[in-house]
């Protein structure tokens, strides 16, 4: 079956410091990787859309500078969140999608950031 | 810009009742909306992804959409205590047709009386 494997579950890091997170595709071929922010008492924002040989589409408020991505191949995706402030808390989620199959995103566990 | 909206904010049911749970979305050419489920501040279990107006199964759940009225539910039929956390609306384009980016809505908590 389709799996998705977030990593790190949870990480705590220092104000102004930056955190990596990867998503793996495992079961599927990821062409195209969402990756999406659920802060405190909110619902689910799009941070970025990545589709392979195509350019990363960044929605509004959050810029490449801010959160790198990298989607070198069809099963990883890694983002990381830079200069990590209170506001950056969540939960992150990668939704990988699978072109060949029925289209469905597969959202992997995702990964929790906690700023002190 | 989409906006899809939940209701009710929260819903609790006796075991055995069935229970519905309403989304509503602004974006009239939307055609891809799917039923998500999430535990506990976990990741997202997808549930029914339905297309065409109708209803479509996926062994207890029942999505219904009707796009002339905005409107897509979710029926849990035979709820269990496994099945309380909170269930997420999502809406966008199919592939092709525009962007395929999910708009979710804030969810509706729900939560079984044993």
């Amino acid at each position: 079956g389709a799996l998705v494997y977030q990593y790190p579950r949870r990480t705590i890091c220092k104000s102004g410091t930056s955190m990596r997170m990867e998503c793996q595709a495992v079961g599927f071929q990821a062409t195209s990787v969402a990756w999406y922010r659920q802060s405190p008492q909110k619902t689910f924002e799009l941070i970025a859309l990545s589709t392979v040989n195509s350019a990363i589409k960044y929605e509004q408020n959050f810029t490449q500078e801010k959160f790198p991505i990298s989607h070198p191949n069809l099963s990883f995706s890694s983002m990381t969140v830079l200069n990590a402030y209170l506001e950056d808390r969540g939960l992150y989620l990668c939704g990988a999608r699978d072109w060949g199959g029925q289209n469905t995103l597969y959202f992997g566990a995702g990964t929790r950031l906690s700023v002190l | 810009q989409q906006k899809v909206q939940q209701s009710p904010e929260s819903l609790t049911v006796s075991e055995g009742a069935m229970a519905s749970l309403n989304c509503t979305f602004s974006d009239g050419t939307s055609n891809n909306f799917r039923w998500y489920r999430q535990h506990s501040a976990k990741g997202l279990e997808v549930l029914v992804s339905i297309f065409s107006d109708g209803e479509k199964e996926e062994g207890r759940f029942t999505a219904h959409l009707n796009r002339a009225n905005l409107h897509v539910s979710l029926h849990i039929r035979e709820p269990q205590p496994s099945d309380s956390a909170v269930y997420l609306c999502a809406v966008s384009l199919l592939p092709g047709t525009g962007s395929n980016r999910l708009t979710f809505g804030k969810g509706t908590k729900f939560s079984l009386i044993p």
